[in-house]
């Protein structure tokens, strides 16, 4: 059974472009959640998406979007690049949605290591 | 500030000893889990937590919710170094999903 596909691995943008980061789950999960991970800030919830509608979203600013497309898959948005949106970017599916409870089994992928010069 | 605050941030052991890590919040959680994530990976779920006062164990590894589910301990027996890896331990708020700074634990061969 393929795991969490996260493209690409790495990434390399300059300040005030936009970027699109994609995420495939594992066959069958309708759940897909997008976190952001720094040094100095860990590992955040940006939001998540299930059955194509957005369910949940952290605190992070309008240039942080995204969507689902009908096969589950899904891809992350972020315009306007800034130099502290540096960071691994995270995806996470699971067969339920995370949140109200985070009972559901989460499997991430790889991320994407996004660098703002 | 944190929501889930982990200690300790660093731990540096030899191979065989006895180590615990702590989650503590002053925020209740529905549940808590735990991850471990080794360098250029994405975090790999260890146990979930539900009801408080629970225990579970995993091998060597023991978690423990506390009575009021406001924290969390990990104890991992006769460390390995196949253990050495970032632990983070993670609790939903109804809307929102937060994560601890994480504990970064290295065992020495």
């Amino acid at each position: 059974k393929a795991g969490v596909t996260q493209t690409p691995r790495y990434l390399i943008k300059t300040r005030g472009q936009q970027v699109t980061l994609s995420c495939s789950p594992i066959s069958g999960h309708r759940s897909v959640s997008w976190y952001q991970q720094t040094p100095g800030q860990g590992l955040q919830f940006l939001f998540e998406y299930f059955s194509e509608t957005q369910r949940n979203k952290g605190n992070f600013p309008g240039r942080f979007s995204g969507r689902q497309f009908s096969n589950s898959r899904s891809e992350m948005n972020v315009s306007t690049l800034e130099l502290g949106d540096s960071a691994l970017y995270l995806c996470a599916s699971s067969w339920g949605t995370v949140l109200p409870t985070s009972n559901e089994k989460l499997f991430f992928g790889s991320g994407t290591q996004l660098s703002v010069l | 500030t944190q929501l889930l605050e982990q200690s300790p941030q660093f731990l540096s052991i030899q191979e065989g000893e006895n180590l615990t890590v702590y989650c503590n919040s002053s925020s209740v959680f529905s549940s808590l889990q735990w991850y471990r994530q080794e360098p250029g990976e994405g975090p790999v779920l260890l146990v979930t937590v539900v009801t408080g006062g629970e225990v579970k164990k995993l091998k060597r590894l023991t978690f423990q919710f506390g009575d009021a589910r406001k924290d969390s301990s990990l104890h991992i027996t006769a460390a390995q170094p196949g253990d050495t890896g970032l632990y983070l331990c993670a609790g939903a708020q109804i809307y929102d999903m937060r994560f601890g700074a994480g504990t970064r634990l290295t065992v020495k061969p």
